[in-house]
């Protein structure tokens, strides 16, 4: 399967624990996009990066959240001391371009007990 | 502050009928539309897009238009199939920024 590869597809959390989530672009892609998906809401744009680079991290809590792509493996979208409203849908998406179709993974989606 | 807005939060429509589902902007810097199409338990895969240089696109079945002037775009589905049967979401962008900004989506139902 050459498309977007995003794990854990499922993960569970108690408050103040740390989630970890990783997403492999589509072969080819080197710009990747992070998405939030609230329950009953959009997609919300949260980050943007290149790889070893954050172009556009506007969308991210400024506090708790971080992500990275780094020159070798997955980017990774890191949540620190996990709240119940961190609980959403987060899809990765990567494009060969700056602009136009993203492309999409299954997602993962957290849950903070 | 809602930039896309899609108001009708579902559709239902008859197998073989037309799909009429509407997007409303507010942000008159966008210049590129698009359109997603999300199933459950999977994440969005691209549909249908437009430049704000055209007015409409056709693609098979799926046919866009955009109203630049009232800040709409709507997503034609013609003859509309029970699998069409997910949620839709508009997303609209700036040239120059990287970030798709999404309405809320329109769950479509296609009844057999």
């Amino acid at each position: 399967n050459a498309g977007v590869m995003q794990n854990p597809r499922h993960l569970v959390r108690r408050r103040g624990q740390e989630a970890r989530l990783r997403c492999s672009p589509m072969k080819g892609h080197s710009h990747v996009y992070w998405y939030r998906q609230l329950p009953e809401e959009g997609l919300k744009f949260m980050v943007y990066l290149q790889k070893e680079n954050i172009i556009d991290e506007s969308g991210m809590p400024k506090e708790r959240f971080s992500a990275e792509f780094p020159k070798e493996g997955p980017s990774i979208l890191r949540i620190q001391q996990v709240v119940r409203g961190d609980s959403a849908a987060y899809f990765c998406a990567s494009s060969p371009l700056m602009t136009g179709e993203l492309f999409f993974g299954e997602g993962s989606r957290l849950t903070v007990l | 502050d809602q930039q896309v807005k899609q108001n009708s939060p579902s559709l239902s429509v008859q197998e073989g009928r037309i799909s009429i589902l509407n997007c409303d902007y507010t942000n008159s810097m966008f210049d590129y539309f698009l359109w997603y199409k999300k199933y459950p338990a999977e994440g969005p895969t691209f549909l249908i897009s437009i430049s704000s240089i055209k007015d409409k696109n056709e693609d098979g079945r799926f046919t866009v238009f955009l109203n630049k002037s009232a800040k709409h775009l709507s997503l034609h589905i013609v003859p509309s199939q029970p699998g069409d049967s997910a949620v839709y979401f508009c997303a609209a962008e700036r040239g120059g920024s990287e970030k798709l900004v999404f309405g809320k989506g329109t769950k479509l139902t296609v009844n057999p």
